[in-house]
């Protein structure tokens, strides 16, 4: 069975600085993984996707994600914070149904991140 | 082009009532998924239409229920309310094709709370 495990609940940084969002996935498949940004009372909105084509990818507002499979990891990571990127952040893998067909969103708990001035 | 539309965006309800949620999808895409959002449980999926047919269900019981018109758009109704039903209900829309990489695009949700 797929499964994410985002290894933070909380993460804090100061402005200017790095951030990187941790998650581990468990697929016993080449995975499809996402993140996924949700601010207070907003919906959801994709950040970036893995697709295969490439192991690190690029996603919006500065952020990117690495694949590695060694590690059945997909961390997210930005050079440098903004205030506005205060929000909720979600690990996603793509549910296999039996048969193999794809299945649904697959959530990891959240991590918070904030972001000091 | 317009977004994924959820209404009623906020709704109280009483223990042993009924309600229904509604999603409109955004124009084109033919499969909605339906999402519960509580601070304990996290995001859970509830289940997916295509085409007017349950595509995947999640692990809700039987009270949770739903159903998709020929315009794609979909409801979702919950009868005899409980108190742990209270959530973010979330809906998602997509082409519906069985890439891997199909793209959900979620609504703002409806926030429901059940006294």
């Amino acid at each position: 069975a797929q499964s994410v495990t985002q290894l933070d609940s909380h993460v804090s940084v100061s402005e200017g600085t790095p951030v990187l969002l941790r998650c581990n996935y468990s697929s016993s498949y080449s995975p499809s993984l996402f993140w996924y940004v949700q601010h207070p009372n907003k919906g959801l909105q994709l950040l970036l996707k893995y697709t295969s084509a490439a192991t690190l990818v690029k996603g919006i507002n500065g952020f990117e994600a690495e694949f590695k499979k060694s590690e059945t990891s997909f961390h997210l990571t930005k050079p440098s914070a903004h205030m506005s990127d205060a929000a909720e952040y979600f690990c996603v893998v793509r549910g296999l149904n039996y048969g193999g067909s794809q299945g649904n969103l697959i959530f990891g708990k959240g991590t918070k991140l904030s972001v000091k001035p | 082009k317009a977004g994924v539309t959820q209404t009623p965006r906020y709704l109280i309800k009483t223990r042993g009532q009924q309600v229904t949620l509604s999603c409109s999808p955004i124009s084109g895409h033919r499969s909605v998924s339906w999402y519960q959002q509580t601070p304990g449980q996290g995001l859970q999926f509830l289940f997916e239409y295509f085409s007017e047919t349950q595509r995947n269900k999640g692990n809700f019981p039987g009270r949770f229920s739903g159903r998709q018109f020929s315009n794609s758009r979909s409801e979702m109704n919950v009868s005899t309310l409980e108190l742990g039903d209270s959530a973010l209900y979330l809906c998602a829309s997509s082409r519906g094709d069985r890439s891997s990489y199909n793209e959900q695009f979620f609504g703002p949700g409806t926030r429901l709370t059940v006294l």
